[in-house]
């Protein structure tokens, strides 16, 4: 089974800086997907970025974007030019491939960080 | 464009008293659908998910039971709730993956409903 691991339980950046958030994840599968949700204090899951496992290019998204290391199995997302909307807890999640036989991928979802973002 | 909408969004219930929560899916047809508890403002844990009418299945074994009457609508049941039931429950739908088109590259995610059991 996968798992997903976010180290940091809480981190904290000033505005408009730049901070790191950590995700590892644990599979034997070589395509799977993997993502970055947000979830602000209205507690509505938002998804910020995704990457999929056979692109090498790692993923952007204006503001955020992720450093994946296949080898490693590493996932860190970027958030540049910090602004106080980007408080929120940040999820990491893997997705298995697609099994052919089946049209349902399921979500692994890590334990979550908590940014705070001061002014 | 795609909506999708939970109800109640908060709920106080007693132990022992039924529960339903409704999650309903605008704007698409045929998606799976997805129920999700998170416990203390933590990690996700997936109860059941549906890639179709009356297609539930069960991720965690426990006091809960999901059921898809209509293509768009997912409900979340139990006959007699726990204390260890409490926490926000959120509904989830995507894309289902088809041959030669891919699909359920990621999941849309309802404003939850916050349940307290007490």
């Amino acid at each position: 089974a996968q798992t997903v691991t976010q180290s940091q339980p809480e981190m904290s950046v000033q505005e408009a800086e730049t901070v790191t958030l950590s995700c590892t994840y644990d599979t034997s599968e070589s395509d799977y997907y993997l993502f970055w949700y947000k979830q602000p204090p209205s507690r509505q899951m938002i998804l910020v970025i995704r990457q999929e496992a056979y692109k090498q290019q790692n993923a952007t998204e204006n503001r955020f974007s992720v450093n994946f290391q296949k080898a490693a199995k590493s996932f860190s997302l970027k958030i540049s030019d910090s602004q106080l909307g980007d408080a929120a807890m940040y999820f990491c999640a893997y997705r298995s491939e697609i099994d052919g036989g089946t049209s349902y991928g399921k979500l692994t979802f890590g334990q979550g960080t908590i940014l705070t973002v001061h002014p | 464009s795609q909506t999708i909408h939970q109800w109640p969004a908060t709920l106080v219930q007693p132990v022992g008293s039924p529960l339903s929560l409704e999650c309903t899916v605008e704007g698409t047809s045929n998606p799976n659908l997805y129920w999700y508890r998170q416990a203390a403002g933590r990690g996700l844990q997936l109860l059941f998910y549906s890639v179709g009418i009356g297609q539930i299945s069960s991720e965690v074994p426990q006091n809960l039971s999901a059921s898809r009457p209509q293509d768009r609508q997912f409900i979340l049941s139990s006959k007699k709730l726990l204390l260890s039931d409490s926490g926000f429950y959120l509904c989830a739908w995507s894309v289902p993956w088809l041959v030669g088109a891919g699909g359920d590259n990621e999941q849309f995610f309802g404003p939850g409903t916050r349940l307290t059991v007490l």
